[in-house]
């Protein structure tokens, strides 16, 4: 596609339930970050994926995250049992040649009520 | 943790004035970029400058580096109410990772 898209752009969900978060990067991208904005504070890495790979998870906060990506292009970012700490603008983004310029979706404002 | 750390953290400025804003980082980089955020939600690549470079310019923005201090500053002239937004500096952490900061948050006023 001509940007990153980003599905939903707003979820509202009650703590304990589980929640899918869905990008969509440009087209030919191969690398695929994910990464969080708590209000008013800087991006927080999440996971990394080279393809369909995830080279580098390190970022994510517990075990009740996780992330997949299918056919080198969508990803699922996936919290289980949410907690009210998780709500955040979730951001997506993709490159072609890694870290020479990301592209962002527009995010997913997650709130845990 | 964050490598990167703008200041300052909010600058208010008018009209057609210029707005400067520095990021200060802590271990060696390959290159540096600044993005800018509108209404907190994506991010807008704005510029890159590499470690061997000095100064770049991208119409109104001119962006320096200075590795022996390890810091980079954004200049914005003749500012417009459309430029109000929040920019972050983000430096390589290795190949294929990006830190920001925590940003600069910037309000033109008309």
């Amino acid at each position: 596609g001509a940007g990153v898209s980003q599905s939903p752009s707003n979820k509202v969900t009650e703590k304990g339930k589980d929640v899918e978060l869905r990008c969509d990067p440009i087209s030919g991208h191969t690398a695929l970050y994910w990464y969080r904005q708590s209000l008013g504070q800087g991006l927080e890495f999440l996971i990394y994926f080279q393809g369909n790979s995830a080279p580098d998870k390190s970022g994510l906060p517990s075990d009740r995250f996780s992330a997949e990506r299918t056919g080198g292009s969508v990803s699922t970012l996936t919290i289980q049992r949410t907690q009210q700490e998780d709500s955040a603008v979730y951001l997506c983004a993709s490159s072609f040649q890694e870290v020479y310029g990301y592209t962002f979706g527009s995010g997913t404002r997650l709130t845990v009520v | 943790s964050q490598q990167g750390e703008e200041d300052p953290q909010a600058l208010s400025i008018q009209e057609g004035e210029n707005a400067t804003m520095n990021c200060s980082y802590k271990t060696s980089i390959n290159n540096l970029q600044w993005y800018r955020q509108n209404s907190g939600r994506g991010l807008v690549h704005l510029i890159l400058i590499r470690s061997n470079e000095r100064e770049k310019h991208s119409g109104r923005l001119r962006v320096t580096l200075d590795t022996s201090k390890k810091s980079s500053s954004l200049l914005i002239t003749a500012s417009r109410a459309a430029d109000t937004a929040s920019y972050f500096c983000a430096t390589d952490v290795n190949d294929y990772k990006l830190s920001f900061g925590a940003g600069t948050t910037v309000t033109v006023r008309a």
